[in-house]
């Protein structure tokens, strides 16, 4: 079964300084793996995926992700926070192996909070 | 603005009632997803379609059901309503069916079950 995990349902961090959310999966073979983000009153926006290729991904807005299949993880990062970086951010995963039941597991979100 | 387009934007309505929730997809998008967003379940993704045919089901009760027209837009269809059933409804599109393409989210019709 497939499953995404953020251990931190908040992080925080002051602006200026380099932020790191985390995120680890669990699927069967090489996964798709994407990351969110979550402003209030909005639906989500893709920031970046990984899909194949590099293990250094980047995406909008300044953001990064590592994959590391040895660890099953894939870290957002940004190397200097800004206050209007603050909001919900969601990993997801999902099979390369199609199907009826293949969908994209969003993990339950890490509330990023940057201090001025 | 992701070009994905939710109508109502808030609803609310009583327990054994009927609703329908509408998505009209990015232009060019022919896969539409719909997701439900609760505090305690947190985002679960409901029902896709592509082109007008079911592509895949997760967790979607039998007292909702979906479809998606020929224009591409989608209408979810909620019936017997329960107080659980108050949450954010998400409706998505991406290009093609691959799960290796981002999804674009509209943003949600915040459905209050009184």
């Amino acid at each position: 079964a497939q499953s995404v995990a953020q251990p931190e349902d908040q992080v925080n961090v002051a602006e200026g300084n380099p932020l790191t959310v985390k995120c680890t999966y669990s699927v069967s073979g090489n996964p798709y793996l994407f990351w969110y983000v979550q402003y209030p009153n909005r639906g989500l926006q893709f920031l970046l995926k990984y899909i194949t290729g590099d293990n250094l991904v980047k995406g909008s807005y300044g953001f990064e992700a590592e994959f590391n299949k040895s660890q099953t993880s894939f870290h957002l990062k940004k190397p200097s926070a800004l206050v209007s970086d603050s909001a919900l951010y969601f990993c997801a995963v999902r099979s390369r192996y199609g199907g009826a039941t293949n969908k994209l597991i969003f993990g339950t979100g890490t509330l990023l909070a940057v201090q001025p | 603005d992701s070009g994905v387009t939710q109508t109502p934007k808030h609803l609310i309505t009583a327990t054994g009632q009927r609703v329908t929730l509408r998505c009209s997809p990015r232009s060019g998008d022919l896969s539409v997803y719909w997701y439900q967003q609760s505090l305690d379940q947190g985002l679960q993704f409901l029902i896709q379609y592509y082109n007008g045919e079911e592509r895949a089901k997760g967790n979607i009760l039998e007292r909702f059901s979906a479809q998606q027209f020929p224009d591409l837009h989608s209408e979810l269809n909620l019936s017997s309503l329960e107080l659980g059933d108050s949450a954010l409804y998400f409706c998505a599109s991406s290009v093609g069916v691959d799960g290796n393409q981002p999804q674009h989210f509209g943003d949600g019709t915040r459905l209050s079950i009184l």
